[in-house]
């Protein structure tokens, strides 16, 4: 089945630094890479995706990156704002219909003002 | 407004009782979900349904039981609660369609004492 690891597992940064949150996957026939937000006490909330016939998917100031060769993938956070603090999961799956997410451990980021 | 509903959002039981949590979506999707989320907030998947009369176990072995009788309707029951039962549950739908993102419930905070 599918493994996906998250790095790192806690981010602080300075209001205004960009955030790098990257994933690995295992399995090679994964071709869908969402990224969740959820803020505390909160659900889960799709923030951005990506499909493996796209390399790069900007969305304001979020961005993900996917490299399908290296079978990683990244969420980029530029000029960050406190209310970006929050812990934010990314996925894999392979394009099946019987087929489910599997979630990175998720990342806790912390924008200090 | 479509959206899933998770009932109650707060639980705290006694051990030995048993528990059922709610799940409805008005979202009109086939595929449901139901999570564990420990504290260190990795998202495990314990059971999930792609249409009525069916149900699947996730990757993570849980002692619940889930019936989906009801295209809308995905309740998960435990027996005989635990404390080691105590999580938070959320519940999450996504359309039968390929790649397609899940939207997830409020979730329900559950205590066994």
């Amino acid at each position: 089945g599918e493994n996906v690891e998250q790095h790192p597992s806690t981010l602080s940064v300075q209001e205004g630094d960009s955030a790098v949150i990257k994933c690995t996957y295992s399995d090679s026939a994964s071709n869908y890479f969402p990224w969740y937000k959820q803020e505390l006490g909160k659900r889960p909330q799709l923030i951005i995706d990506i499909r493996s016939n796209v390399g790069e998917k900007k969305d304001q100031r979020i961005a993900v990156t996917l490299n399908k060769t290296a079978k990683h993938f990244s969420l980029h956070i530029t000029e960050t704002q406190p209310e970006d603090s929050a812990v934010y999961f990314c996925a894999a799956t392979r394009n099946s219909g019987y087929s489910t997410l599997t979630f990175g451990k998720g990342t806790m980021l912390l924008v200090s003002p | 407004e479509a959206d899933i509903y998770q009932t109650p959002r707060y639980l705290v039981i006694g051990t030995g009782k048993k528990i059922t949590l709610e799940c409805s979506q008005t979202m009109g999707h086939d595929k449901m979900y139901w999570y564990q989320q420990d504290p260190g907030m990795e998202l495990h998947l314990i059971h999930y349904s792609y249409g009525v009369n069916s149900t699947e176990k996730g990757d993570l072995s849980s002692e619940s039981t889930v019936s989906r009788i009801r295209t809308e309707h995905f309740p998960l029951t435990l027996e005989s609660a635990r404390p080691s039962h105590t999580s938070q549950y959320l519940c999450a739908s996504s359309p039968s369609s390929y790649n397609s993102p899940l939207h997830f419930g409020n979730g329900t905070r559950l205590t066994v004492t």
